[in-house]
């Protein structure tokens, strides 16, 4: 079974200021690892996903997230927020290998973008 | 090219009572994905469908079930309703099911229980 932790449930921060999320997750096999986005009353959106190969990896909206595998990380960073980034961020699992595509959520982050 | 479509969008119904809603997945896709997303307990797996096959089922009581048509369109059915099951349930569609594929989202239905 999988898991995922995102230790802060908000970040508030200051428009054009970097912000980092982070995300810790626990497997016993390997995963893909993805950060999707909510804005209010709506779907989610695939900001980036990790599969295999570089460990960094960008996304859309400046978006960046790095696979630390020895740490279990993928914490998602921006260097400049906008306003528009204000919304909830998620994390989260799959394994690659096993029945079925079920993935494993975080609880989510809160990011505040302010003026 | 049109997006995961969730219908209806709001829905309130009494306890007791059941209720069917409605995954229209995008063209082509074949795999149909449920979640059920509240605030206590976040976003939980709910089932997956596969060319009209559930393929993988989450830890949630048997008043919860679904079922995928021939052309991939999934419902989803709760009965006997709670007020625990309130919640925003979502719909993600993609390609070929396959874990390194981009799963789409809808907008969700919120069902409210009262």
């Amino acid at each position: 079974a999988q898991s995922v932790t995102q230790l802060d449930s908000q970040v508030p921060v200051f428009e054009e200021a970097p912000v980092e999320l982070r995300c810790n997750y626990s497997s016993s096999v390997s995963v893909y690892l993805f950060w999707y986005v909510q804005y209010p009353n709506q779907g989610l959106q695939l900001l980036l996903k990790y599969l295999s190969g570089s460990t960094l990896v960008k996304g859309i909206n400046g978006f960046e997230a790095e696979f630390n595998k020895s740490q279990t990380s993928f914490h998602l960073r921006k260097p400049s927020v906008h306003i528009s980034d204000t919304a909830e961020y998620f994390c989260a699992v799959i394994a690659n290998t096993g029945g079925g595509n079920k993935l494993t959520f975080g609880t989510g982050t809160q990011l505040k973008v302010e003026l | 090219k049109a997006g995961v479509t969730q219908t209806p969008r709001y829905l309130i119904k009494t306890r007791g009572q059941q209720v069917t809603l409605s995954c229209s997945p995008i063209s082509g896709h074949r795999s149909v994905s449920w979640y059920q997303q509240t605030p206590g307990q976040g976003l939980q797996f709910l089932f997956e469908y596969f060319s009209e096959t559930q393929r993988n089922k989450g830890n949630f009581p048997g008043r919860f079930s679904g079922r995928q048509f021939s052309n991939s369109r999934s419902e989803m059915n709760v009965s006997t309703l709670e007020l625990g099951d309130s919640a925003l349930y979502l719909c993600a569609s993609s390609l070929d099911g396959q874990r390194n594929t981009e799963a789409f989202f809808g907008q969700g239905t919120r069902l409210t229980v009262v």
